[in-house]
């Protein structure tokens, strides 16, 4: 099975500091994305940043930025100056090109923001 | 506009029963698809529709099945409940079924089987 693995259950970190939240993944394709999805205490998974493998660049959005090692398989997820409101739970996951929009999830990291 | 919406939010059903899950997508989106996240795990993916036909199924028994009308929203059943299947359902709406289609989630349905 082609598996995304995320190795910290729980991290914190204080308000208005940095932190870098961890992901792996299997896969024998060349081509597929990476995602962050947050779920908060409500539920619903929102969309954090995503991630093409073909593009070298990482991706950046606002506060989220990604460290993309493709031949490492890794796919890090780093929050600046975290929010009271960052406080939830993190996924990494993928889709691979014969899957359509299939998203493949790993068991995710709980992030507590610490006033 | 509306996001996904799922219905009910909450239910509670017996072992042996069956149960009916209902997801509107988003206006304009034709492809939907189930993820089951049993607690303290990440969503597992069930099924996908698009253009209300199976386009995608997950590693879950014949006890699952699904369809999608033809204003395109989904329903999800499950019969011959067990303990084993109380968990939140989450159904994602998306333009359509490219790799690269954002999907966007619901708030889910939490189900328990007692």
């Amino acid at each position: 099975a082609q598996t995304v693995t995320q190795s910290q259950p729980e991290m914190s970190v204080q308000e208005a500091e940095t932190v870098t939240l961890s992901c792996t993944y299997d896969t024998s394709e060349n081509n597929y994305y990476l995602f962050w999805y947050k779920q908060p205490p409500s539920r619903q998974m929102i969309l954090v940043i995503r991630q093409e493998a073909y593009k070298q660049q990482n991706a950046t959005e606002n506060r989220f930025s990604v460290n993309f090692q493709k031949a490492a398989k890794s796919f890090s997820l780093k929050i600046s100056d975290s929010q009271l409101g960052d406080t939830a739970m993190y996924f990494c996951a993928r889709t691979q090109h014969n899957a359509g929009n299939m998203l493949t999830f790993g068991g995710g990291t709980r992030l507590m923001v610490k006033p | 506009d509306a996001g996904v919406t799922q219905s009910p939010t909450h239910l509670i059903k017996t072992r042996g029963q069956q149960v009916t899950l209902r997801c509107s997508p988003i206006s304009g989106h034709k492809s939907v698809s189930w993820y089951q996240q049993v607690l303290g795990q990440g969503p597992q993916f069930i099924f996908q529709y698009y253009e209300k036909e199976e386009r995608g199924r997950g590693n879950f028994p014949d006890r699952f099945s699904a369809r999608q009308f033809p204003n395109y929203s989904s329903e999800l059943n499950v019969n011959a409940l067990l303990l084993g299947d109380s968990a939140l359902y989450l159904c994602a709406s998306s333009l359509w079924q490219g790799m690269l289609t954002e999907a966007f989630f619901g708030q889910g349905t939490r189900l328990t089987v007692v």
